[in-house]
């Protein structure tokens, strides 16, 4: 069964260094989004992708985090410099996303990436 | 600004009963509503969904019960049981074949044998 795969899966760091996760999502899906899950909350959008090119990042703290998928397929969430408020689960998921504009695909979420800032 | 306020935080069922959590949405977007299950150390997976121009759909145990008019949504389990267990996230999402979920909080269900 196809899986969304996600690594590093633990991630320790200090604040103020520089912190990168990568993600590879089921193939064929041409839609990625990164979700960040604070410890008893529920997952909140970061950035989507369609393709290559970024749909939504409205919600991307963007003096510190960035976010590519430079092909179209793989995807790689950095954030520099880390801060201790950026400690969470970072979700990878995927999505099919050719269909027209009232179906809805299913997401598919990766493992996560548990980051710890110190 | 929470768009979907899921409750209550945490369930505790006994094997055998009805696990039910609500959801209420302020977002009249919202043309899907999932239910998704994550369970610890994994991401969270799609359960059941549901279209606001259906008050109910069932799969198996699990059944969705949506009220339009009162922006209401609610999962239930029937005959829980401890492989149950785990938290359960209400979305709405309101984005095309692309989709935008906007997630609650999360119902932690403990079944307990």
């Amino acid at each position: 069964e196809a899986e969304v795969a996600q690594s590093p899966r633990y991630k320790i760091t200090e604040k103020s260094q520089a912190v990168a996760f990568w993600c590879d999502p089921i193939s064929g899906h041409a839609t990625l989004y990164w979700y960040r899950q604070i410890l008893g909350q529920g997952p909140e959008l970061l950035v989507q992708f369609q393709d290559e090119s970024v749909v939504d990042d409205s919600q991307l703290p963007k003096d510190r985090f960035s976010a590519e998928r430079l092909k179209g397929v793989d995807s790689t969430l950095k954030i520099q410099p880390a801060e201790l408020g950026d400690s969470a689960m970072y979700l990878c998921a995927s999505s099919y996303s050719h269909g027209p504009a009232n179906f809805r695909d299913e997401q598919f979420f990766g493992p996560g990436t548990r980051l710890t800032v110190l | 600004q929470q768009q979907v306020k899921q409750s209550p935080q945490s369930l505790i069922v006994q094997k055998g009963g009805i696990s039910i959590i609500n959801c209420a949405y302020e977002n009249t977007a919202f043309d899907y509503f999932p239910w998704y299950q994550q369970f610890p150390g994994k991401g969270p997976a799609l359960l059941i969904a549901i279209r606001p121009d259906v008050s109910e759909k069932k799969e198996g145990r699990f059944t969705i019960s949506f009220n339009k008019s009162a922006k209401q949504f609610s999962l239930h389990i029937m005959d829980s049981q401890p492989g149950d267990s785990a938290t359960y996230f209400c979305a709405g999402d309101y984005g095309g074949s692309q989709g935008n979920l906007i997630f609650g909080k999360g119902t932690k269900l403990s079944v307990k044998p």
